[in-house]
């Protein structure tokens, strides 16, 4: 149980253009969900947190108005680059947390598979 | 600050033990977790420790907690090719009425035959 599937994996878009990104929790339903940005030899970056039903809490630096989150449902988060630029190419990632699916009294993190964004 | 800290590459042998470790700034963190990531794969959570534990054995792979120097570190018996990945350590830290996990770089292992 507890898959995270991301589509799609992989995008090219050309600058300008705005690509949407979705994120579904398969099995179980996520209350919260991440997007995080990886860039080569670094970290994940937690880019924003929503919370279904809500709206999305952004980390500082992150434009709010340019990477559009939306968390329609328990399965279902989207993440719209918009405007794209060659900036923006980057490895994207969701994650979706659900109650320990072992019973345990904890969160756990379970996390997409990724999309590759290169925005020519 | 709010760094945890990890080394870029590790590379061993095929067949020996891997070590890789991570610090931490704070005490106060509940959970600590250790992600695989794969080449072009997302993260897999490999395992986690709870604060008031010093060990945690799961068939090959070994986590020991010091937390009074804040050191992670996770022990990975009889390397195999299908090790090699990017591990990530990370913190769970109380965020406002949530958390959030803070991340380390990553440790890229690297296999010899």
């Amino acid at each position: 149980g507890a898959v995270v599937s991301q589509h799609p994996s992989r995008v090219i878009c050309k600058s300008g253009t705005s690509v949407k990104i979705e994120c579904r929790s398969l099995d179980f339903q996520a209350t919260t969900m991440f997007w995080y940005r990886q860039f080569p030899k670094q970290s994940l970056m937690l880019m924003a947190t929503s919370n279904e039903g809500s709206k999305a809490t952004y980390e500082q630096g992150v434009e709010k108005d340019k990477f559009l989150i939306n968390h329609a449902s328990l399965t279902l988060s989207t993440l719209t680059v918009t405007s794209a630029h060659p900036e923006d190419s980057s490895f994207y990632i969701c994650s979706a947390r659900s109650r320990s699916l072992r019973g345990w009294d904890t969160y756990e993190q379970y996390f997409g598979p990724g999309t590759r964004l290169t925005v020519t | 600050g709010e760094d945890v800290e990890q080394s870029l590459f590790l590379s061993v042998r095929e067949g020996d033990s891997s070590v890789i470790n991570c610090t931490y700034t704070d005490s106060s963190s509940t959970y600590l977790y250790w992600y695989k990531q794969e080449p072009g794969a997302g993260l897999q959570l490999l395992t986690y420790i709870f604060s008031n534990m010093d060990m945690k054995q799961d068939q090959r792979l070994t986590v020991l907690l010091n937390k009074k120097d804040k050191h992670l570190s996770l022990r990975i018996a009889d390397t195999q090719t299908g090790d090699s990945a990017i591990y990530f350590c990370a913190e769970k830290r109380a965020r406002d009425s949530n958390y959030q996990l803070i991340w380390g770089a990553g440790t890229k292992l690297i296999i010899k035959p």
